[in-house]
């Protein structure tokens, strides 16, 4: 079944405000990926984090993998419409689990 | 291009009458797999397949069928649909298991069985 549960399920924001999106596991994790759909779209790969306490930025976006490897989040400082979209975590082995996603909009 | 190739993009049938819908990549993955989304739901996986000749269940396996007969195809079998496999479904393919190497989608496709 699930393995990683992501909040919030939607996200309002004005342009140029910040965004986050949290998973959280009840155990540890080996790593974690990060997916970004385009409505209308197909998930597309944004990034791994493997290591505990790991910090990547691309841009405007900041993904952190917890001490504990128990949870991720995904941060977009200053949003723009480009940004538009639904934010997935996924982990696994073999069997690949997402995140319920994080459907953000951004208001123009 | 490498890509993952999914058809038909839109399919609408009736209850009971088998269909398949093909994926195929041309990159020599050896991971394929295949996923539904659904509204709050997320992505949940159905099958997947490590290599030719090798799949196992995902999470929800169940009203459907898949097969690798070859390293480049992946179908997606339901051999009697039913509404409440009304859904989007995507195909995905990794050189490695996922844990170790990203998933490249396919464009999906929306089933809708009436």
């Amino acid at each position: 079944g699930q393995q990683v549960m992501q909040i919030p399920q939607y996200q309002h924001v004005q342009e140029g405000e910040d965004f986050t999106t949290y998973c959280n596991s009840s155990t540890t994790l080996s790593n974690i990926q990060w997916y970004k759909q385009r409505p209308g779209g197909h998930p597309v790969f944004l990034i791994q984090l493997v290591k505990s306490g790991e910090v990547k930025k691309q841009k405007r976006l900041t993904f952190q993998f917890g001490e504990a490897k128990k949870n991720s989040s995904l941060h977009i400082t200053a949003t723009q419409t480009t940004d538009v979209g639904t934010y997935f975590c996924a982990e696994g082995g073999n069997q690949f689990y997402f995140g319920t996603g994080t459907s953000l909009t951004v208001i123009p | 291009e490498a890509q993952v190739t999914q058809n038909p993009r839109y399919l609408i049938t009736v209850t009971g009458k088998k269909l398949t819908v093909t994926c195929s990549q041309n990159m020599n993955h050896e991971y394929m797999s295949w996923y539904r989304q659904d509204p709050g739901l997320g992505l949940r996986q159905i099958y997947y397949s490590m290599n030719v000749e090798v799949t196992d269940k995902g999470d929800v396996p169940e009203g459907y069928k898949v097969s690798r007969k070859e390293k480049r195809n992946f179908p997606l079998i339901l051999e009697s649909p039913s509404p409440n496999q009304t859904s989007l479904y995507f195909c995905a393919s990794s050189p490695l298991p996922p844990h170790n190497s990203p998933l490249h989608f396919g464009n999906g496709t929306r089933l809708t069985v009436t």
